[in-house]
């Protein structure tokens, strides 16, 4: 089954409002969690590191007042896209990381399709 | 210049044959890790393999295994007895750095379509 939950999995929202996104993983703590956006048949690319208890490290050309990111706890991450606008419409995926001592793995949500009108 | 490159946009195979997918990569780190997603079209990315740069041997996960050749600097991932489940966009990614840190660069991608 999935160890990491992202919902929701399609939103549609009218231009000027603000869309949150969570990211929790499910049987595993995460102090690092990753939001990608991607574009149709197009690779994912980075947007922000998300660490728990302390500020998101944001990509370059990221606004980070427009993509507030939030780390509360060990399970759980959300992307607030706030004041969202048509050219925000992407598909959005987190990923958890977890280390254990066969080394470390990577897992990813089912990702969310942002439709902004 | 590219960090992940994935030179096959598009792959045919045909099923119950084996396929080898493509990805070369580079960094100055000595310390990385590589990883294969597959990426079905319902968006979600599933985790297939992991190796890391001071592996011994090359990572086995069921059907899959990593051909990781680290003087030429590739990470190709070989799917053996493919099955029609497998058509999907598959990604090869690294990770640069050492423990937690760093985050994962994507090559952008090759579309696995398994033939009947």
């Amino acid at each position: 089954g999935a160890v990491v939950s992202q919902h929701p999995s399609r939103v549609i929202c009218k231009s000027g409002t603000s869309v949150k996104i969570e990211c929790r993983s499910l049987d595993f703590q995460a102090t690092t969690m990753f939001w990608y956006r991607q574009f149709p048949k197009q690779s994912l690319m980075l947007m922000a590191t998300s660490n728990e208890g302390s500020k998101a490290t944001y990509e370059q050309g990221v606004e980070k007042d427009k993509f507030l990111i939030n780390h509360a706890s060990l399970t759980l991450s959300t992307l607030t896209v706030t004041s969202a606008h048509p050219e925000d419409s992407s598909f959005y995926i987190c990923s958890a990381r977890d280390i254990t001592v066969r080394g470390e793995k990577l897992f990813f949500g089912s990702g969310t399709q942002l439709s902004v009108l | 210049a590219q960090k992940i490159t994935q030179t096959q946009p598009g792959m045919f195979v045909q099923e119950k044959e084996a396929v080898t997918l493509d990805c070369t990569y580079d960094t100055s780190d000595p310390s990385y890790g590589l990883f294969w997603y597959k990426q079905p079209s319902s968006g979600e990315m599933i985790f297939l393999i992991y190796q890391g740069s001071y592996d011994q041997q090359n990572a086995t996960e069921g059907r899959y295994s990593l051909n990781f050749q680290k003087a030429r600097k590739s990470a190709n991932l070989v799917i053996s007895a493919s099955q029609l489940g497998d058509s999907a966009m598959y990604f090869c990614a690294m990770r640069e750095g050492r423990g937690s840190q760093g985050n994962l660069i994507f090559g952008k991608g090759t579309k696995l379509s398994v033939k009947p």
